[in-house]
């Protein structure tokens, strides 16, 4: 069965700081990596995705994730926050056979001013 | 265009009402998916469409009624909800139901549904 963690409920970081947010997770085989943020009372909008290819994936507003195969992580940075980055990060994971998403339970990122 | 549009925004509707969901995408997909996403956890899967057929029904509680009148439209009919019910619906859609890597999925705004 796929499965993702986001070990973290919260994160907190200062403007201007760099961010991370975790995701690991569990799959065999190669999974297909989403990172989708969440702002108050919004829907889901997409970031990024690892598909193959450069570890390293560059999104929208951004932010980049790096793909660990190793570590089984897909880790979610961004090298100066802004105070609107505060929301809601869901991480998911698809298999290659399969179009469920897998979500984690969420990080809520609060960038302080 | 690549939007997911969901009306209405919220909704507050009572045990005994009968009330719908819309949602509606012109990006051609042909898989829509209704989710229910309670405060500050992840969406959880409630029914797949794939060229207007139900395809996935994650055993839901049968006040909860899907509808796909066409491949642009999808719909959620709701009767004699509890309020255990109240959370954000989220409508999303992809190209199909295939596994191609590109194929993602688009979510739109959700509708706040609060059932007292």
């Amino acid at each position: 069965a796929q499965s993702v963690a986001q070990p973290e409920d919260q994160v907190n970081v200062a403007e201007g700081n760099p961010l991370t947010v975790k995701c690991t997770y569990s799959v065999s085989g190669n999974p297909y990596l989403f990172w989708y943020v969440q702002y108050p009372n919004r829907g889901l909008q997409f970031l990024l995705k690892y598909i193959t290819g450069d570890n390293l994936v560059k999104g929208s507003y951004g932010f980049e994730a790096e793909f660990n195969k190793s570590q089984t992580s897909f880790h979610l940075k961004k090298p100066s926050a802004l105070v609107s980055d505060s929301a809601l990060y869901f991480c998911a994971v698809r298999f290659k056979s399969n179009y469920k998403l897998t979500f984690g339970k969420g990080t809520l990122l609060t960038v302080n001013p | 265009d690549t939007e997911v549009t969901q009306t209405p925004k919220h909704l507050v509707m009572g045990m005994t009402n009968k009330k719908s969901l819309k949602c509606e995408q012109h990006m051609g997909h042909r898989a829509m998916y209704w989710y229910k996403q309670k405060a500050k956890k992840p969406p959880e899967l409630m029914f797949v469409y794939s060229y207007e057929k139900l395809s996935i029904n994650e055993s839901v509680p049968s006040r909860f009624s899907p509808e796909c009148p066409n491949s642009s439209l999808l719909n959620l009919h709701l009767h004699a909800l509890q309020p255990e019910d109240s959370a954000l619906y989220l409508c999303a859609s992809s190209q199909d139901l295939a596994t191609h890597e590109s194929n993602e999925q688009f979510f739109g705004p959700g509708t706040r549904l609060t059932v007292l």
